[in-house]
């Protein structure tokens, strides 16, 4: 069946510090991928998703590219915030489902960004 | 309106209490979802309802009973739980695939905190 492996936590980073969280993936279709974060106290929220081999998704400073050659979606920003610290989890969508969107998530990865 | 209501944030129960989690969105969508959300372990999907018909039973207890009454609404009713049924309980909605809406996104409530004694 479908899988997503994430870097364990948590990732503390230094404020304006580079942040790579590192996501693989093993799914027998053509998945969508996404990246959701989840605040404290909050649910999940979508952070940014690519749809096909090489889309990059972008959203407030992250980027993420869908490598098919090495199942990897891989989370970056280059200069994290205090206010980015949250639990980020790697998603796959099997496209193939024609029912409900069967999200298939990562462990979640916790990143703490101190001042 | 964050378009995702879950209620009640938090509850606390006996093992042998009855009662219910209510979550309901305004988006619009026809599929909704329950995740349990437990500490160190990966998000579990639940239940998966698509045009209020459950299309989805992840190998879930029996103490646990979904129920759709409207694409609007999704209930989760537990009775006679254990202390490990102890998680955030998350709602979520969606278009469902096949509705030629889909983009795989799923809009999440802030969860239900569930504690049992």
């Amino acid at each position: 069946g479908d899988s997503v492996t994430q870097m364990e936590g948590p990732v503390t980073l230094s404020e304006e510090a580079c942040l790579t969280i590192n996501c693989t993936y093993t799914a027998t279709g053509y998945p969508s991928l996404f990246w959701y974060v989840q605040y404290p106290g909050e649910g999940l929220q979508l952070l940014l998703k690519a749809t096909k081999a090489d889309d990059k998704g972008s959203n407030k400073g992250f980027e993420a590219t869908y490598r098919k050659e090495t199942t990897s979606f891989h989370l970056e920003k280059g200069s994290v915030q205090v206010s980015d610290s949250a639990v980020y989890f790697c998603a796959l969508s099997d496209r193939n489902n024609n029912a409900g969107n069967m999200l298939t998530f990562g462990g979640g990865t916790r990143l703490m960004v101190k001042p | 309106e964050t378009g995702v209501t879950q209620t009640p944030r938090h509850l606390v129960m006996g093992m042998t209490n009855k009662k219910s989690l209510k979550c309901e969105q305004h988006l619009g969508h026809n599929a909704m979802y329950w995740y349990k959300q437990s500490a160190k372990k990966p998000l579990e999907l639940m239940f998966v309802y698509s045009l209020e018909e459950r299309v989805e039973n992840n190998s879930v207890p029996s103490r646990f009973s979904p129920e759709c009454p409207n694409s609007s609404h999704l209930f989760l009713h537990l009775h006679t739980l254990q202390p490990e049924d102890s998680a955030l309980y998350l709602c979520a909605s969606s278009h469902s695939a096949g509705s030629g809406r889909g983009t795989g996104e799923l809009f999440f409530g802030e969860g239900s905190r569930l504690t049992v004694l």
